[in-house]
């Protein structure tokens, strides 16, 4: 079975602090997608990244930058320079390939990252 | 504006009443899906539909029903609503399946009295 693990409950740091968010995830197929979500408090669901389990490059948009290793299978998301507006409860997820019968999407538990000023 | 719409946003009912939420998405998506979220579980899969008249059970379909007859909607269906279904609800959708960026809907929090 599928699994996403966020370790991080909730964390909390200071305006301009860099602050990674950790997921782990277990799976099976050889073939899979990792994604982040972002919920703000205004509690809609922004789509962040997807990352296709053949592609280990790291990927850096602005401030975020994501870290995916297989060999840990980790995929984890730093924000860099942080600011309030990044305050939010993330999520990681996982699903199977896509066509291959696991059109599912298991998401972690989030982590709540509170950024004060 | 491409968008995925549900309704109602806000609902409040009793054990028993048999309620559906609707969920439209204007942007010509194969794959729609609904989740649920809870305090500390994060969000669970209900049902998900690759495209019109295919739909296929998530982690959590125990008590809802969905149906996919057109491409753009795909209702969700709570025949005997139980308190235990209280929750927010995410109706999502994406071009192709789990490989394309899935856009959600504003969610709709459900009271089961």
């Amino acid at each position: 079975a599928q699994k996403v693990t966020q370790a991080q409950t909730e964390i909390s740091v200071v305006e301009k602090e860099d602050v990674t968010l950790d997921c782990v995830y277990e799976t099976r197929d050889t073939t899979y997608y990792l994604f982040w979500y972002k919920q703000p408090p205004s509690g809609e669901l922004v789509f962040l990244i997807r990352r296709n389990s053949f592609d280990e490059q790291n990927e850096i948009s602005g401030r975020y930058s994501w870290n995916f290793q297989k060999s840990t299978s980790s995929f984890n998301f730093t924000i860099t320079a942080s600011q309030v507006v990044d305050s939010a409860v993330y999520f990681c997820a996982l699903s199977g390939a896509q066509g291959g019968g696991s059109e599912k999407l298991v998401f972690g538990k989030g982590t709540k990252l509170t950024v004060n000023p | 504006e491409a968008q995925v719409t549900q309704n109602p946003r806000y609902l409040i009912t009793v054990t028993g009443k048999k309620l559906t939420v609707t969920c439209s998405q204007n942007m010509n998506h194969e794959y729609m899906s609904w989740y649920r979220q809870d305090p500390g579980l994060g969000l669970r899969q209900i049902y998900y539909s690759m495209n019109v008249e295919v739909t296929d059970k998530g982690d959590v379909p125990e008590g809802y029903k969905v149906s996919r007859k057109e491409k753009r909607n795909f209702p969700l269906i709570l025949e005997s609503p139980s308190p235990n279904q209280t929750s927010l609800y995410f109706c999502a959708s994406s071009f192709s399946g789990l490989a394309g960026n899935q856009y959600f809907g504003p969610g709709t929090r459900l009271l089961v009295l």
